[in-house]
């Protein structure tokens, strides 16, 4: 069964280092998302990515936050200057379609900025 | 807003019995709702969803849902647990009856399952 693959699986960084998050979405969808769960908090929307360009984004995702499809196969989260409360599991996910519900999500990427 | 909200943290059950995993949603529209389970180091699956179509639904695994709009619930059943079946469930509000999948998860139930 086709997957979604994030790496690396963890990350440490220090606070105010630049960090990518790299995700490889199934090859035929079109729609891309990340998600991410602050340690004992719900999982949470961040933004969706469609025909390279941002389809919607949360309140979190400000400008420290950006996504990007470099190629044919990787999605990318950036965030440029990290603080500690950016320490959090990130989901990617992606979907074939707008279909709700439809999204596959990859295993996430533990980041811990210190 | 919508939201949802599971109603216990931590469930145990012993192999081969029911198992129950609640559910309540807010949602000022006709919701889509789903649930998706995680095992230890693996993504976000989905294990079954309802979107205005039948109420009972039924998904992987054995599990199946039913959707009950006087309760505003859509609790999670399987007649008998597996000792695979231990990991966490998310049940999961979608806002939107088509849309760009801004998915409202609750605090998650993390199943446990005893021999």
């Amino acid at each position: 069964e086709p997957e979604v693959t994030q790496t690396p699986s963890h990350q440490v960084t220090q606070m105010g280092q630049e960090v990518i998050l790299r995700c490889v979405p199934i090859s035929n969808h079109l729609y891309f998302y990340w998600y991410r769960q602050i340690l004992g908090q719900k999982v949470e929307f961040l933004v969706s990515f469609y025909n390279n360009e941002i389809s919607e984004k949360s309140e979190i995702f400000d400008d420290q936050f950006s996504v990007e499809r470099p190629d044919g196969s990787n999605f990318t989260l950036k965030i440029r200057s990290t603080k500690l409360e950016d320490s959090a599991m990130y989901f990617c996910a992606s979907s074939e379609d707008q279909g709700v519900g439809k999204l596959f999500f990859g295993s996430g990427t533990q980041l811990s900025v210190l | 807003a919508q939201s949802v909200t599971q109603l216990d943290s931590h469930v145990s059950v012993s192999e081969g019995t029911p198992v129950l995993l609640r559910c309540n949603y807010s949602s000022s529209y006709s919701p889509s709702l789903f649930w998706y389970v995680q095992h230890p180091n693996k993504g976000l699956q989905l294990l079954l969803k309802y979107t205005s179509a039948a109420t009972l639904v039924k998904g992987i695994n054995g599990f199946e849902a039913e959707f009950k709009k006087s309760e505003t619930s859509f609790h999670l059943t399987k007649p008998s647990a597996h000792m695979s079946d231990a990991a966490e469930y998310f049940c999961v509000v979608s806002p939107f009856s088509g849309g760009y999948n801004k998915l409202i998860f609750g605090a998650g139930t993390r199943l446990a399952v005893h021999p």
